[in-house]
């Protein structure tokens, strides 16, 4: 079975400052990772995926995250917070080796970013 | 990405009725699926829709229920039967398998529902 985990309900930062936002996963094989973000009655966007090679991927909008296979971590970061990244974040896990296609997604993380 | 489209964007139903739900991308995608997002919670997936045969459903959801249709590459129903409060959802469909991205699921607007 697959699981994603992200610990924090709600991360609270200043306009400028640098944002993490937390997700360690489970899969029994080789993970597809992904971040997808959501803004108040809209659908889910993509930002960025791992799926092979540099640890650290860039994505959209200023986003990167670092994959760390011994700590099974996911973590999104962008150096300097805008006011405008507020929204829900989601992170998801694909079992390469299993499960299909299936996509299974952690809890969510709301960003409020405070001028 | 693709453009993906939903309808209707949102809507109020009473108990008891059904309402289908339309999915229509602008490009031919391998795979399409259908999520439910309860409020407050995270996505849940309800079935992946399968292009000319029966869509493949998720532990606890059934075809009486979720009712789904894959008649083209490009497009896919999704009807809420005999619906109840507790179906109060967003429900949105994704798509895979773009000729420029093959491994990421892509995701519509969503619809949002509310039942009475």
């Amino acid at each position: 079975a697959q699981s994603v985990a992200q610990p924090e309900d709600q991360v609270n930062v200043a306009e400028g400052n640098p944002l993490t936002v937390k997700c360690t996963y489970s899969v029994s094989g080789n993970p597809y990772l992904f971040w997808y973000v959501q803004y108040p009655n809209r659908g889910l966007q993509f930002l960025l995926k791992y799926i092979t090679g540099d640890n650290l991927v860039k994505g959209s909008y200023g986003f990167e995250a670092e994959f760390n296979k011994s700590q099974t971590s996911f973590h999104l970061k962008k150096p300097s917070a805008l006011v405008s990244d507020s929204a829900l974040y989601f992170c998801a896990v694909r079992d390469m080796e299993g499960a299909g296609n299936m996509l299974t997604f952690g809890g969510g993380t709301r960003l409020m970013v405070k001028p | 990405s693709a453009v993906i489209s939903q309808k209707p964007s949102r809507d109020i139903c009473q108990r008891g009725t059904s309402l289908t739900i339309q999915c229509q991308v602008d490009s031919q995608v391998t795979m399409m699926f259908w999520y439910r997002q309860q409020p407050g919670q995270s996505l849940t997936l309800i079935a992946t829709a399968n292009q000319g045969s029966e869509a493949t459903y998720e532990s606890g959801f059934v075809i009486d229920k979720f009712p789904i249709s894959r008649p083209n590459l490009t497009f896919s129903t999704l009807t809420v039967s005999n619906m109840s409060p507790e179906d109060s959802s967003i429900y949105l469909c994704s798509v895979q398998g773009l000729a420029t991205n093959t491994d990421t699921q892509y995701f519509g607007p969503g619809t949002r529902l509310t039942v009475l």
